[in-house]
Protein backbone atom coordinates (compact mmCIF):
# COMPACT_ATOMS: atom_id res chain seq x y z
CA UNK A 1 0.00 0.00 0.00
CA UNK A 2 1.75 3.47 -1.36
CA UNK A 3 0.08 5.48 1.61
CA UNK A 4 -1.47 8.63 0.86
CA UNK A 5 -0.05 10.46 -2.03
CA UNK A 6 0.94 14.51 -1.56
CA UNK A 7 2.25 16.38 -4.42
CA UNK A 8 4.79 18.50 -4.75
CA UNK A 9 6.62 17.97 -1.51
CA UNK A 10 7.58 21.51 -1.39
CA UNK A 11 6.23 24.63 -2.57
CA UNK A 12 7.72 28.12 -2.93
CA UNK A 13 5.81 31.09 -4.76
CA UNK A 14 5.10 34.18 -4.94
CA UNK A 15 2.64 36.03 -3.85
CA UNK A 16 -0.12 36.59 -6.36
CA UNK A 17 0.66 33.48 -7.43
CA UNK A 18 -2.02 30.70 -8.04
CA UNK A 19 -0.78 27.44 -5.86
CA UNK A 20 -2.58 23.80 -6.58
CA UNK A 21 -1.58 21.01 -3.84
CA UNK A 22 -2.41 17.36 -5.11
CA UNK A 23 -3.67 14.53 -3.26
CA UNK A 24 -4.26 11.13 -4.17
CA UNK A 25 -5.70 8.60 -1.27
CA UNK A 26 -5.36 5.44 -0.18
CA UNK A 27 -7.29 2.82 -3.00
CA UNK A 28 -10.87 2.40 -1.35
CA UNK A 29 -11.17 4.89 1.04
CA UNK A 30 -14.22 6.91 0.84
CA UNK A 31 -13.26 10.11 3.14
CA UNK A 32 -10.63 12.76 2.72
CA UNK A 33 -9.64 15.62 4.85
CA UNK A 34 -7.52 19.03 3.91
CA UNK A 35 -5.33 20.27 7.04
CA UNK A 36 -3.28 22.78 7.23
CA UNK A 37 -0.44 22.96 10.34
CA UNK A 38 0.93 26.35 11.40
CA UNK A 39 3.07 27.11 14.50
CA UNK A 40 0.52 29.69 15.27
CA UNK A 41 -2.63 28.21 14.76
CA UNK A 42 -1.62 24.33 15.44
CA UNK A 43 -3.78 21.91 12.86
CA UNK A 44 -6.66 23.00 11.21
CA UNK A 45 -9.77 21.30 9.38
CA UNK A 46 -9.81 23.23 5.96
CA UNK A 47 -12.60 20.79 4.36
CA UNK A 48 -13.74 17.00 3.94
CA UNK A 49 -15.11 15.24 1.27
CA UNK A 50 -17.30 11.85 1.89
CA UNK A 51 -17.47 9.94 -1.93
CA UNK A 52 -16.36 12.58 -3.69
CA UNK A 53 -18.68 15.46 -2.11
CA UNK A 54 -17.54 18.50 0.27
CA UNK A 55 -19.13 17.92 3.67
CA UNK A 56 -17.92 20.36 5.70
CA UNK A 57 -16.14 23.41 4.22
CA UNK A 58 -16.74 25.35 7.67
CA UNK A 59 -12.78 25.41 7.70
CA UNK A 60 -11.70 27.36 4.22
CA UNK A 61 -10.29 30.40 5.41
CA UNK A 62 -11.94 32.45 2.84
CA UNK A 63 -12.33 32.37 -0.97
CA UNK A 64 -8.79 32.71 -2.19
CA UNK A 65 -8.99 28.48 -1.16
CA UNK A 66 -11.02 26.24 -3.16
CA UNK A 67 -10.76 22.36 -2.95
CA UNK A 68 -12.31 19.70 -5.49
CA UNK A 69 -12.28 15.89 -5.90
CA UNK A 70 -13.33 15.24 -9.21
CA UNK A 71 -13.09 11.18 -8.78
CA UNK A 72 -12.15 8.88 -5.68
CA UNK A 73 -8.22 9.29 -6.28
CA UNK A 74 -7.53 12.42 -6.83
CA UNK A 75 -8.37 15.82 -4.73
CA UNK A 76 -7.03 19.45 -5.19
CA UNK A 77 -6.62 22.21 -2.80
CA UNK A 78 -6.15 24.98 -4.59
CA UNK A 79 -5.34 28.91 -3.17
CA UNK A 80 -5.67 32.00 -5.83
CA UNK A 81 -4.02 34.43 -5.37
CA UNK A 82 -2.05 33.03 -2.37
CA UNK A 83 -0.47 35.51 0.05
CA UNK A 84 2.48 35.35 2.73
CA UNK A 85 0.02 34.00 5.63
CA UNK A 86 -1.34 30.81 3.20
CA UNK A 87 2.79 29.79 4.38
CA UNK A 88 1.97 26.24 6.42
CA UNK A 89 2.38 22.58 6.17
CA UNK A 90 -1.05 21.42 3.94
CA UNK A 91 -1.92 17.45 4.95
CA UNK A 92 -4.05 15.13 3.09
CA UNK A 93 -5.67 12.43 4.91
CA UNK A 94 -7.70 10.07 3.92
CA UNK A 95 -10.52 7.63 5.99
CA UNK A 96 -12.08 4.33 5.11
CA UNK A 97 -14.56 5.37 7.53
CA UNK A 98 -17.54 8.11 6.63
CA UNK A 99 -16.16 11.06 8.34
CA UNK A 100 -13.91 11.26 11.12
CA UNK A 101 -16.36 9.17 13.30
CA UNK A 102 -13.95 5.98 12.93
CA UNK A 103 -11.31 8.64 14.07
CA UNK A 104 -8.32 6.24 12.05
CA UNK A 105 -7.21 8.84 9.54
CA UNK A 106 -3.89 7.93 7.06
CA UNK A 107 -2.09 11.17 6.36
CA UNK A 108 0.24 11.96 3.75
CA UNK A 109 3.57 13.62 4.19
CA UNK A 110 2.30 17.04 3.61
CA UNK A 111 3.00 20.06 1.34
CA UNK A 112 5.54 22.90 2.76
CA UNK A 113 3.99 25.96 0.94
CA UNK A 114 6.08 29.15 1.26
CA UNK A 115 4.59 32.30 0.03
CA UNK A 116 6.96 35.17 -0.55
CA UNK B 1 -17.59 24.09 20.63
CA UNK B 2 -15.69 21.13 21.00
CA UNK B 3 -12.06 21.62 22.07
CA UNK B 4 -8.82 19.68 23.04
CA UNK B 5 -6.23 21.79 25.36
CA UNK B 6 -2.89 19.62 26.16
CA UNK B 7 -0.25 20.61 28.60
CA UNK B 8 2.92 22.58 27.28
CA UNK B 9 5.55 21.46 25.71
CA UNK B 10 8.10 21.27 25.00
CA UNK B 11 8.68 18.14 27.01
CA UNK B 12 12.75 16.77 27.35
CA UNK B 13 13.32 13.65 29.00
CA UNK B 14 16.05 11.21 29.42
CA UNK B 15 16.16 7.57 28.12
CA UNK B 16 14.06 5.48 30.36
CA UNK B 17 12.04 8.00 31.82
CA UNK B 18 8.76 8.26 32.81
CA UNK B 19 6.19 9.91 30.13
CA UNK B 20 3.12 11.63 30.75
CA UNK B 21 1.51 13.84 28.60
CA UNK B 22 -1.77 15.54 29.75
CA UNK B 23 -4.80 15.81 27.88
CA UNK B 24 -8.01 17.19 28.58
CA UNK B 25 -11.39 17.51 26.59
CA UNK B 26 -14.71 19.88 25.78
CA UNK B 27 -17.17 17.72 24.12
CA UNK B 28 -20.91 17.71 23.74
CA UNK B 29 -21.76 14.10 23.97
CA UNK B 30 -19.82 11.28 24.23
CA UNK B 31 -16.59 11.63 21.78
CA UNK B 32 -14.18 8.90 20.93
CA UNK B 33 -10.37 9.80 22.03
CA UNK B 34 -7.29 9.79 20.09
CA UNK B 35 -3.91 10.21 20.72
CA UNK B 36 -1.63 10.85 16.97
CA UNK B 37 2.19 10.94 16.68
CA UNK B 38 4.10 13.16 14.18
CA UNK B 39 7.33 11.94 13.50
CA UNK B 40 9.86 15.06 11.95
CA UNK B 41 9.16 15.56 7.90
CA UNK B 42 6.08 13.18 8.19
CA UNK B 43 2.28 13.09 8.79
CA UNK B 44 0.27 12.37 11.60
CA UNK B 45 -0.20 8.68 12.91
CA UNK B 46 -2.39 7.44 14.99
CA UNK B 47 -0.90 5.86 18.02
CA UNK B 48 -4.13 4.77 20.02
CA UNK B 49 -7.77 5.39 20.65
CA UNK B 50 -11.00 5.12 23.17
CA UNK B 51 -14.35 5.09 22.27
CA UNK B 52 -16.24 4.63 25.61
CA UNK B 53 -15.55 5.83 29.07
CA UNK B 54 -13.06 3.97 31.01
CA UNK B 55 -11.54 2.46 28.14
CA UNK B 56 -7.85 2.01 27.75
CA UNK B 57 -5.80 2.69 24.39
CA UNK B 58 -2.52 1.44 24.48
CA UNK B 59 0.06 0.73 21.18
CA UNK B 60 3.61 0.60 21.23
CA UNK B 61 4.14 0.63 25.12
CA UNK B 62 1.77 3.57 25.15
CA UNK B 63 -1.65 4.09 26.98
CA UNK B 64 -4.23 6.35 27.71
CA UNK B 65 -7.42 5.90 29.44
CA UNK B 66 -11.01 7.72 29.02
CA UNK B 67 -11.73 9.10 31.73
CA UNK B 68 -15.18 10.72 31.70
CA UNK B 69 -15.59 12.30 35.34
CA UNK B 70 -12.25 14.41 34.50
CA UNK B 71 -12.66 14.61 31.04
CA UNK B 72 -9.15 13.53 30.50
CA UNK B 73 -7.14 11.19 28.50
CA UNK B 74 -3.45 11.59 30.04
CA UNK B 75 -0.72 9.54 27.66
CA UNK B 76 1.97 7.66 29.35
CA UNK B 77 4.63 5.33 28.81
CA UNK B 78 6.86 3.72 31.34
CA UNK B 79 10.03 3.73 29.71
CA UNK B 80 10.55 6.25 26.39
CA UNK B 81 13.12 5.71 24.02
CA UNK B 82 15.14 7.86 22.14
CA UNK B 83 12.77 6.86 19.17
CA UNK B 84 10.24 8.36 21.05
CA UNK B 85 11.18 12.17 20.01
CA UNK B 86 7.94 13.17 18.25
CA UNK B 87 5.32 15.52 18.49
CA UNK B 88 1.79 14.38 20.09
CA UNK B 89 -1.58 15.12 19.81
CA UNK B 90 -4.56 14.72 21.56
CA UNK B 91 -7.89 14.64 19.12
CA UNK B 92 -11.31 13.59 19.67
CA UNK B 93 -14.24 12.96 17.20
CA UNK B 94 -17.52 14.17 17.55
CA UNK B 95 -20.04 13.62 14.28
CA UNK B 96 -17.83 14.68 11.31
CA UNK B 97 -14.51 16.57 12.36
CA UNK B 98 -11.47 15.48 14.29
CA UNK B 99 -10.89 17.91 16.62
CA UNK B 100 -6.95 18.40 17.54
CA UNK B 101 -5.10 19.64 20.30
CA UNK B 102 -1.88 22.01 20.21
CA UNK B 103 0.46 19.59 20.34
CA UNK B 104 3.39 18.16 22.59
CA UNK B 105 6.75 18.53 21.40
CA UNK B 106 8.88 15.33 23.52
CA UNK B 107 12.69 14.96 22.72
CA UNK B 108 13.91 12.25 24.50
CA UNK B 109 18.13 12.45 25.03
CA UNK B 110 20.03 8.93 24.87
Amino acid sequence: DAGVIQSPRHEVTEMGQEVTLRCKPISGHNSLFWYRQTMMRGLELLIYFNNNVPIDDSGMPEDRFSAKMPNASFSTLKIQPSEPRDSAVYFCASSPGQGASSGKQYFGPGTRLTVT
Amino acid sequence: GDSVTQMEGPVTLSEEAFLTINCTYTATGYPSLFWYVQYPGEGLQLLLKATKADDKGSNKGFEATYRKETTSFHLEKGSVQVSDSAVYFCALTSGSRLTFGEGTQLTVNP
